[in-house]
């Protein structure tokens, strides 16, 4: 069945960067586009990055924009991002999620992570 | 961006009864709206995809509906394991954007 498992979480000083990973399992990795999406502690869900299937046009979240970078090594399952630049405004649990179409560009999100919390803090 | 407007915020009710949740975009999505259901300390879940459509294995007593900028959630007769918060989401334009969440109580 379907896996992703995030790693690479934890605490960090504003301004220091942190990657995130999320191994990918139980489907073709390289069919389904990847996101993710992050929860601050008691709040809503918010989108951050998409990397399609066909790793064209990654975007972000203008809250990230220029300091996050979303990629992915299909040798490997696993999609990561790179945080920059954090700020105490980034902590939160990140998840990543998985299309639910292969081959799509914009689809439901069908499968999630647990989740990793990032906090950002001195 | 699309604004997505979610109500209520909470909503308590009683085993059995009927609960729908609203959302409205801030412009036509073209029915690419989702809802998710998240228990406390777990990622969110699939429900409904589409406006109307039941993700797999998910229980009959779940449904939406809607279209343009108006869409519904309802759960027809709640059960205790339904407690959780509900959040719609559209995939129409980046950036994919979510309501702010209805908290659901019994």
């Amino acid at each position: 069945q379907v896996q992703l498992v995030e790693s690479g979480g934890g605490v960090v000083q504003p301004g220091r960067s942190l990657r995130l990973s999320c191994a990918a399992s139980g489907f073709t990795f390289s069919d389904y586009g990847m996101h993710w999406v992050r929860q601050a502690p008691g709040k809503g869900l918010e989108w951050v990055a998409v990397m399609w299937y066909d790793e064209s046009n990654p975007y972000y979240a203008d809250s990230v924009k220029g300091r996050f970078t979303i990629s992915r090594d299909k040798s490997k399952s696993t999609v990561y991002l790179q945080m920059n630049s954090l700020r105490a405004e980034d902590t939160a649990v990140y998840y990543c999620a998985k299309d639910s179409v292969a081959k799509e560009i914009a689809a439901p999100f069908d499968s999630w992570g647990q989740g990793t919390l990032v906090t950002v803090s001195s | 961006d699309i604004q997505m407007t979610q109500s209520p915020s909470s909503l308590s009710a009683s085993v059995g009864d009927r609960v729908t949740i609203t959302c409205q975009a801030s412009q036509d999505i073209n029915n690419y709206l989702n809802w998710y259901q998240q228990k406390p300390g777990k990622a969110p879940k699939l429900l409904i995809y589409d406006a109307s459509n039941l993700e797999t294995g998910v229980p009959s007593r779940f449904s939406g509906s809607g279209s343009g900028t108006d869409f519904s959630f309802t759960i027809s007769s709640l059960q205790p394991e339904d407690i959780a918060i509900y959040y719609c989401q559209q995939y129409d334009n980046l950036p994919y954007t979510f309501g702010q969440g209805t908290k659901l109580e019994i």
